[in-house]
């Protein structure tokens, strides 16, 4: 049981590109989301998911899209990489919509 | 003005003190309150979880919630080098079918042995 994984772990982009982060639950959770974690900002919701094909947006959504295509994987994508988005990004999952969420280990993305 | 406010610390104690670590929120709205721990280069891992005013326990760890004061704590008891990391409080409230987080931007704590 790995619970949350991301992929990748680091990445490095220039401005302009786009790249897209996976985000993968074995645990069979219905929910699923993204943040951004930056010094002094804390974790802001980004999207997040009520469920298989279904996507909304959470606090700071401009600049990234998101699918969830299976109940399993939650994809982020930047379409036009900024360096605003350096930053580490979290997946997160939970069973019921609510507090108790579980975490992946993060990716690191610097965006030069 | 944020809707959670933590105090960043950074918090540096002695192994086996009392630890307190706070949050404020403005949002009387929040239902459930929640500490998530967090190592350094890792994810969140929650901690606590409960979801009314008074005190929850659970072995060296009290989360305190008073809602008329929109006020959490987060009390370590006998703290150990095992203990350092940062503390995040987070709250929710729904949005659109699903009870989002609302975090505040951590406690990093240190415990020397």
């Amino acid at each position: 049981n790995a619970g949350v994984t991301q992929t990748p772990k680091f990445r490095v982009l220039k401005t302009g590109q786009s790249m897209t982060l996976l985000c993968a639950q074995d645990m069979n959770h219905e929910y699923m989301y993204w943040y951004r974690q930056d010094p002094g900002m804390g974790l802001r919701l980004i999207h997040y998911s009520v469920g298989e094909g279904t996507t909304a947006k959470g606090e700071v959504p401009d600049g990234y899209n998101v699918s969830r295509l299976k109940k399993q994987n939650f994809l982020l994508g930047l379409e036009s990489a900024a360096p605003s988005q350096t930053s580490v990004y979290f997946c997160a999952s939970s069973y019921g919509g609510g507090g108790e969420q579980y975490f992946g280990p993060g990716t690191r993305l610097t965006v030069t | 003005q944020k809707e959670v406010e933590q105090d960043p610390g950074p918090l540096s104690v002695p192994e086996g003190a009392i630890v307190s670590l706070n949050c404020t929120y403005s949002n009387s709205a929040f239902q459930y309150f929640m500490w998530y721990r967090q190592y350094s280069r890792k994810g969140p891992e929650l901690l606590m979880y409960t979801y009314s005013s008074g005190n929850k326990e659970d072995g060296r760890f009290t989360a305190q919630v008073d809602k008329s004061s929109k006020y959490i704590s987060l009390f370590i008891r006998d703290s150990q080098p095992s203990d350092s990391a940062t503390y995040l409080c987070a709250m929710s409230v729904r949005q659109t079918g699903a009870n989002n987080l609302f975090f505040g931007t951590g406690t990093r704590l240190t415990v020397i042995p």
